[in-house]
């Protein structure tokens, strides 16, 4: 079946360093969403791109689709203690009502 | 808000036992999902309903079973459980494309 890969699987950062995770496919995606899971919590939605090239912001995230629509990115700047979590991007099928996760990236960040 | 609740945080049970895992959620959505998660592995479906008594199965829906007797409430069964469904369970629901919602989890040992 389809496969979402993600990387890195962990990163260590020191507080104030960006953050960078990825999420990588051989198929077309078909929409991606991104979902945050805090440590002992449950994953909950931050955003989801649909179009080629698509790029959004929310404060000091910057999250990408790309061109091919094979890839996405989900960028951190100047990371803080509360960015601390599971990152997840998962892709929609194609009838649109079951998602394929990725393995997540579990950021860590040292004050 | 949407809220998406489970019958029980933390669960123990021995090996061979019935286990019977319940969801409900307050927004009329009409998907609804298992997933496991497990260290390196991310969330992983098992199976998912998209409206009342209709399911699907997902990518590990071996040793498992549902039901949906009502629009609010999925069940997860366990038949009889085994030492390799200890694991943290979570449920979400979504209305069609859009995003996931997801409960607080179960996390479950199997003895």
């Amino acid at each position: 079946g389809q496969q979402v890969m993600q990387i890195p699987q962990y990163q260590h950062v020191q507080e104030g360093e960006d953050f960078t995770t990825y999420c990588n496919s051989s198929t077309t995606l078909s929409n991606i969403q991104w979902y945050k899971q805090r440590p002992g919590g449950h994953p909950v939605f931050l955003i989801q791109l649909v179009k080629s090239g698509e790029v959004k912001k929310q404060k000091r995230l910057t999250f990408q689709f790309g061109e091919a629509k094979k890839n996405s990115s989900l960028h951190i700047t100047a990371t803080q203690t509360t960015d601390v979590g599971t990152y997840f991007c998962a892709d929609h099928n194609n009838a649109g009502n079951m998602l394929t996760f990725g393995g997540g990236t579990r950021l860590m960040v040292k004050p | 808000d949407v809220k998406v609740t489970q019958s029980s945080r933390y669960l123990v049970k021995r090996t061979g036992e019935k286990v019977f895992l319940e969801c409900v959620q307050d927004m009329d959505h009409e998907n609804m999902f298992w997933y496991r998660q497990d260290p390196g592995l991310g969330l992983r479906l098992i199976y998912f309903s998209y409206d009342v008594k209709m399911k699907e199965k997902g990518d590990i829906p071996e040793g498992y079973s549902v039901s949906r007797e009502k629009k609010e409430r999925f069940s997860l069964i366990l038949e009889s459980a085994s030492t390799n469904q200890t694991s943290m369970y979570l449920c979400a629901s979504s209305l069609s494309e859009y995003e996931q919602y997801f409960g607080p989890g179960t996390r479950l040992t199997v003895t």
